[in-house]
């Protein structure tokens, strides 16, 4: 069954520190994995998008790795800003169409403190 | 990155109304829309997908004559959400396919908040 978890479920930090967001799955065929940032009560918003072959991929203050072996993904977000606040969704692609199928995880809620 | 836009972005009716949700690729065309529901604290789930022109394919448990998907063009596709009752009160996000650049990817919309009276 193809799945994705995403550890921890929510995280409160302080403003200016670090903090990495832990996403496993298990997604057969896989095509790219690729991490949102969801404000409350919008849309998600790409940070990061990863084929089989790469291994990290940085996006500002945000990296994401990937290691295809293990089937784990990581988001590490570097000098948080209080805009940091936010469902953080690990994604994986199944399949290579266009229309093959998106398998969200269940998000990370961030909370940054000031 | 693309843009997909959604309209309303909030909406309010009555019981046994309908509403009709709008999802626009801005500056690309768009082969395949998606239609997700997502309820509060949990994640994403797909309703269905429509292809331009064709019939939109219903994930399991949703009921197609409930939730009409239009398609008609490739820049844009409709949900009208008919017979409206409080447990469809929802957020429902749309996102387009783009059929160039990294495979599968999909551009969101910034989501409808239905809320049903």
């Amino acid at each position: 069954k193809n799945q994705v978890e995403q550890s921890p479920q929510s995280l409160i930090i302080l403003e200016g520190k670090n903090c990495t967001l832990q996403c496993n799955y298990t997604v057969s065929p896989f095509s790219n994995l690729r991490w949102y940032k969801q404000d409350t009560g919008r849309g998600p918003v790409s940070l990061t998008i990863m084929t089989f072959s790469e291994n990290t991929k940085s996006n500002g203050r945000y990296t994401a790795t990937l290691d295809a072996d293990t089937k784990q993904s990581s988001l590490h977000i570097t000098a948080s800003q209080l805009s940091d606040s936010a469902s953080y969704i690990c994604v994986v692609s199944a399949g290579s169409s266009n229309t093959g199928k998106l398998i969200f995880g269940q998000g990370t809620t961030l909370q940054v403190k000031p | 990155g693309a843009v997909v836009s959604q309209h309303p972005s909030r909406v309010i009716c009555k019981s046994g109304t309908s509403v009709k949700i709008e999802c626009r690729s801005l500056d690309f065309q768009a082969t395949t829309m998606f239609w997700y529901r997502q309820f509060p604290k949990q994640s994403l789930m797909l309703m269905a997908t429509s292809n331009e022109g064709s019939k939109a394919t219903y994930e399991q448990g949703v009921e197609k004559d409930k939730f009409l998907i239009n398609h008609a063009s490739l820049t844009l596709s409709t949900l009208t959400v008919t017979s409206a009752h409080p447990e469809d009160s929802s957020f429902y996000i749309c996102s387009a396919g783009s059929s160039t650049g990294v495979e599968n990817i999909q551009y969101f919309g910034a989501g409808t908040r239905l809320s049903v009276l």
